[in-house]
């Protein structure tokens, strides 16, 4: 079952440039998203979330935009540190006001490099 | 800030051996979760539990799981007769309302169970 789905494993980008991860979705009545990133022996850290009747969520370096139409998420990273190395999880979730549960994509390894 | 905190880090245990993994949420939190995500693969949902009773569970959460919430503080997930493909880290998560815009989940640093 691939609801959520992030197609690429990793990505590398230079210290200071822009790193957009990428997540779509197959199911319409998802209403949450959220970013986790996850450092080795640790468990995933919350980022950043957005509502699915907003299209931008802006928090800091990190900015999360949704397009309903076609189903994709996007999480850009401006400027990237090599403190954000770790991977990063989308996640979807239906109904936001209940205790069902979070649907995670397979995660994106993200590597800055100095 | 509160953390959740799951102890042991790192479970060995035989097939067809009981397992209790152990997780402590942030004090405030009310609604508690478990996850877990086999080596290579995605984070997987197993179950929700609210008000003393599980809200929500998969299809992986069967017969050989329960969780319990014996005290004020711990929350618990036990495996009754672990197999092979129980081997994972096992994350618990809480949160302080049901997991909404402004009340994400919190995860635990996990327990890796190895079963052999």
């Amino acid at each position: 079952d691939q609801q959520v789905k992030q197609n690429s494993p990793s990505l590398s980008v230079q210290e200071g440039r822009i790193s957009i991860l990428n997540c779509d979705y197959t199911n319409s009545m998802f209403d949450y998203f959220l970013w986790y990133k996850k450092y080795p022996a640790e468990g995933p850290t919350f980022l950043i979330s957005i509502s699915s009747i907003k299209d931008k969520n802006e928090d800091g370096r990190f900015t999360v935009f949704l397009n309903k139409s076609a189903k994709h998420l996007s999480l850009h990273i401006v400027p990237s540190q090599p403190g954000d190395s770790a991977v990063y999880f989308c996640a979807a979730k239906l109904d936001s006001g209940s205790a069902r549960q979070l649907t995670f994509g397979s995660g994106t390894q993200l590597t800055v490099l100095p | 800030e509160p953390e959740v905190t799951q102890t042991p880090s790192h479970q060995v245990t035989q097939m067809g051996q009981e397992v209790i993994l152990r997780c402590v949420p942030i004090s405030n939190h009310l609604y508690f979760y478990w996850y877990r995500q086999i080596l290579g693969q995605k984070v997987e949902f197993l179950v929700s539990f609210y008000n003393n009773e599980i809200s929500e569970k998969s299809e992986i959460f069967d017969d050989q799981f329960s969780v319990e919430r014996p005290d004020g503080s711990n929350f618990t997930l036990k495996i009754r007769s672990t197999k092979l493909e129980d081997s994972a880290m096992y994350f618990c998560a809480s949160s302080h309302r049901a997991s909404s815009y402004n009340s994400p989940l919190h995860f635990g640093n996990g327990t890796r169970l190895t079963v052999t």
